[in-house]
């Protein structure tokens, strides 16, 4: 089964608008991390936001929200204010309780296109 | 402020040939990792170090190996290239945070 699940795998949002990527997780853990990274054209992964699976209050960083929903095991990305420079590949990802290595596993990807 | 540097940016082999990826962290993380991404997909990783000296096996190891001689550099080796192989190799590092900080990554190609 799937660890990470990205159901979008494209999507187009206009300029100036708010767009939320779909992310759903499957773990049996109590204790976990989820993470955003967006991928632009020239290739480099960019980390966004980090929440933890015991943090009540949902993580935001500037323009980034993530909507997490614990019992629905969901942890959506929401960017607000949709800018060009956000077309690109996005990333949802997640650490289980603290294995050894600390390792992410990463959903398949969601692509922005921001219209201008 | 370097961060995560992967060299080189970019390699052609041929099939049976050997190569080794280099990955350096000046942030002095204990964690370092060895990713591969193929085409519309997201990352698998092949091996992982929780320290100096220590290697482990991730999702896909077969036909890599690792080394971590010293704390600021991870090394991927492929032995005897193989055309699905051909993939862009992320190197990254974690501290005692939860974040993990990417390099810039190595595409290969594999003829």
């Amino acid at each position: 089964a799937q660890k990470i699940t990205q159901t979008q795998p494209g999507m187009f949002v206009q300029e100036k608008e708010a767009v939320t990527l779909d992310c759903t997780y499957d773990t049996s853990d109590q204790s976990y991390g989820l993470f955003w990274y967006k991928q632009p054209s020239s290739g480099e992964m960019i980390f966004l936001i980090y929440q933890g699976s015991y943090d009540e209050q949902n993580a935001t960083e500037g323009r980034y929200s993530l909507n997490f929903q614990k019992a629905r095991k969901s942890a959506n990305l929401v960017i607000s204010a949709s800018q060009l420079g956000d077309s690109a590949m996005y990333f949802c990802a997640m650490r289980e309780a603290y294995n050894a290595g600390n390792m992410l596993t990463f959903g398949g990807g969601t692509r922005l296109m921001v219209k201008p | 402020n370097a961060g995560v540097t992967q060299t080189p940016k970019f390699r052609v082999l041929k099939t049976g040939q050997s190569m080794t990826l280099l990955c350096a962290q000046d942030m002095n993380h204990e964690y370092m990792y060895w990713y591969r991404q193929d085409p519309g997909m997201g990352l698998r990783l092949i091996h992982y170090s929780v320290g100096e000296g220590t290697t482990a096996k991730g999702e896909v190891p077969d036909g890599y190996n690792v080394s971590r001689l010293k704390k600021q550099n991870f090394l991927l080796g492929l032995e005897s290239a193989a055309p699905s192989q051909t993939s862009v190799y992320f190197c990254a590092s974690r501290g005692h945070q939860e974040t993990q900080y990417f390099g810039p990554g190595t595409r290969l190609l594999v003829l």
